[in-house]
């Protein structure tokens, strides 16, 4: 089972920031912190993720917190095209192919 | 930018038929993964694959599924009779190297539809 919460579904303002928190209380120091999203039925999209780190692309910035109990992912202008649900997933560090194990994620919805 | 491609993108089959589904990984990926995701459901895992091996499955991977890597290129899952409760959408990913440091690519899926 998937080992964070996030809330059902936000919605943001299109061209404000959308911020999506994630609670993984459980995490432990070798385990890295993913964002990934789902637009409609497509398959899942990498977004970002981090260790410990602060970490920005050009898709988004990830925020987390010192404890790493938790993170938040920001897409700094949202666009209509930004509405998907947005998955946050922690995953082991070690070597080998581990899985990501997909949880309900958050429904964002971009409105004009 | 170098993407995971699904073929076909919709497959429909009967009940108790076989079913391949391809996908062909980005061309410096090693380490794969089938995914599925049930109409309405969570993204579930079914198995990763290795040099060859499978690293890790799910128990939904069961004796009725396969997966091949046939030749370089491409990476297949089987499917050996069909149940309807195996309609879904289908997810190939891939990943450059090992570690959880390394994100998965996913491809755009195969649905398949059991009748």
């Amino acid at each position: 089972d998937a080992k964070t919460t996030q809330p059902p579904s936000m919605d943001c303002a299109e061209g404000r920031a959308a911020n999506l928190p994630c609670n993984h209380s459980t995490i432990s120091g070798n385990e890295y912190v993913y964002w990934y999203r789902q637009i409609h039925s497509q398959g899942p999209q990498y977004i970002i993720h981090g260790l410990k780190n602060n970490e920005t692309n050009e898709m988004a910035s990830l925020i987390i917190t010192e404890d790493r109990k938790s993170s938040t992912l920001i897409l700094p202008h949202a666009t209509l095209r930004d509405t998907a649900v947005y998955y946050c997933i922690v995953r082991v560090a070690l070597s080998g192919n581990t899985p990501l194990v997909f949880g309900k994620g958050t429904r964002l919805s971009v409105i004009a | 930018e170098p993407e995971v491609t699904q073929t076909p993108s919709h497959q429909v089959t009967q009940m108790g038929q076989e079913v391949i589904l391809r996908c062909v990984p980005i061309s410096n990926h090693l380490y794969f993964y089938w995914y599925r995701q049930i109409l309405g459901q969570k993204v579930e895992f079914l198995v990763s694959f290795y040099n060859n091996e499978i690293s890790e499955k799910s128990e939904i991977f069961d004796d009725q599924f396969s997966v091949e890597r046939p030749d370089g290129s491409n990476f297949t899952l089987k499917i050996r009779s069909t149940k309807l409760e195996d309609s879904a959408m289908y997810f190939c990913a891939s990943s450059e190297r090992p570690g959880g440091g390394a994100p998965l690519h996913f491809g755009n899926g195969t649905r398949l539809t059991v009748t």
